[in-house]
């Protein structure tokens, strides 16, 4: 069974600075996509960012891209120039059904 | 385009009572997924349709059941509710193309059982 890990609760970064989301996740797949989420206050949890695992490129989405190393299994978010909008918890996903890490609380600070 | 959409956006139940939740996927969209967001316990995957059948379910008791209707739309049955129930429902849908298959979710319905 597929698991994901988001190994930090909680991140703090400072307006217009960047911040880096752990996850690392374990399958024996080899084909598979990955995702993040992110799910603010409202609870409509939106579309961030994916990606295909036979693309050695990573994605990217404006101020998101991922760090994507298959061999160690890791996709971590990195998010530039972070506004304060930005403000919700992050959620690593993995596969079709998917499955979720725990989350990532991440604060903006003015 | 509209987004997916959920109803209701709240609802609450004694124990004991069954509860439907509804979901109008994206147009276009096949497929939907349901979730289940309890406090602690994370993002679970309960059910998967696409074309009208029951594709997959996660490791939830026999009472969480649903359907998907020929509009794609679907309903999520929760019979003999338990307090622990209680949890944020989210349903996404889903269209492959590509290769790539991408969920997008609704709002969630809150679902609190006394």
């Amino acid at each position: 069974a597929q698991t994901v890990t988001q190994s930090q609760p909680e991140m703090s970064v400072q307006e217009a600075e960047t911040v880096t989301l752990s996850c690392t996740y374990d399958t024996s797949e080899s084909d598979y996509y990955l995702f993040w989420y992110k799910q603010p206050p409202s609870r409509q949890m939106i579309l961030v960012i994916r990606q295909e695992a036979y693309k050695q490129q990573n994605a990217t989405e404006n101020r998101f891209s991922v760090n994507f190393q298959k061999a160690a299994k890791s996709f971590s978010l990195k998010i530039s120039d972070s506004q304060l909008g930005d403000a919700a918890m992050y959620f690593c996903a993995y596969g079709n059904k998917l499955v979720f890490g725990a989350g990532t609380i991440l604060r903006v600070k003015s | 385009e509209a987004g997916v959409t959920q109803s209701p956006t709240h609802l609450i139940k004694t124990r004991g009572q069954q509860a439907t939740l509804r979901c109008s996927p994206i147009s276009g969209h096949t497929s939907v997924y349901w979730y289940q967001q309890a406090l602690g316990l994370g993002l679970q995957f309960l059910l998967w349709y696409d074309e009208g059948e029951e594709r997959n379910r996660g490791n939830f008791p026999p009472r969480f059941s649903g359907r998907q209707f020929p509009n794609y739309s679907s309903e999520l049955n929760v019979n003999a509710l338990e307090l622990e129930d209680s949890a944020l429902y989210l349903c996404a849908s889903s269209y492959r193309t590509g290769g790539v298959e991408t969920q997008y979710f609704g709002p969630g319905t809150r679902l609190l059982v006394l």
